[in-house]
């Protein structure tokens, strides 16, 4: 079952620009993790926030993470079209064990 | 450190066949995890290794599907009499139980489709 929901489903925005999603998850959780896929290959991890974390910053991401809202979100700055890939939250639902994907979203970027 | 892999890539199979797919994780890691991803929706788990022990399946693993971890190094997952839902990505990932984090890292993943 799936344990988060992407929001929005789909994004399409101009190179250059930033590019915001969002992920609802419904239970405690030890931590949060953002992953990307490309069309029809695996997937690629991006960057872990934990529960007692409220940001996270690697390269051009940056992470949010709000335990009270059970939501994260994803910012990618200065997007580019490299960047064409869906976006999977995945969560723990604090069993430290397997991983709760949601349904993603599609980031378009056009060059 | 070459990441995980998976074999096949694809796998064409007509309903009623067996097929058996392979994952060898990153070397040092003791957790392998399989998942299964169709078409618009994100991966689902299946079963997880602690070493060789198989330590949890998702209800989604129907008797049909069976996995195995026997040296506590690479795994295989195999689906008996496939059916048309079978049809999917079989996704297999690592991870190290110990370190400071739960990263999984994720092969390229087995496309599935049963005619």
């Amino acid at each position: 079952s799936q344990q988060g929901e992407e929001d929005p489903q789909a994004l399409s925005i101009q190179e250059g620009e930033n590019a915001t999603m969002n992920c609802s998850y419904k239970t405690s959780i030890n931590n949060l993790q953002w992953y990307r896929q490309n069309s029809g290959r695996g997937l690629v991890h991006l960057i872990l926030i934990r529960s007692n974390e409220r940001e996270k910053h690697s390269g051009r991401l940056r992470v949010t993470l709000d335990t009270s809202k059970k939501s994260s979100s994803l910012l990618i700055t200065a997007s580019r079209a490299a960047d064409t890939a869906s976006y999977f939250c995945a969560t723990d639902r604090g069993t430290g064990n397997q991983f709760y994907f949601g349904t993603g979203t599609s980031l378009t970027v056009i060059p | 450190d070459t990441g995980v892999s998976q074999n096949p890539r694809h796998k064409i199979t007509k309903r009623g066949q067996n097929v058996t797919f392979r994952c060898d994780p990153i070397s040092e890691h003791n957790r392998l995890y399989w998942y299964r991803q169709t078409l618009g929706q994100g991966p689902e788990f299946l079963t997880y290794f602690q070493n060789e022990a198989q330590l949890e399946k998702s209800r989604l693993l129907s008797d049909r599907f069976s996995a195995e971890r026997p040296k506590g190094s690479f795994s295989t997952l195999e689906i008996q009499r496939t059916e048309q839902g079978d049809s999917a990505m079989y996704l297999c990932a690592s991870s190290f139980r110990g370190g400071s984090t739960d990263t999984q890292y994720f092969g390229p993943g087995t496309r599935l489709t049963v005619l």
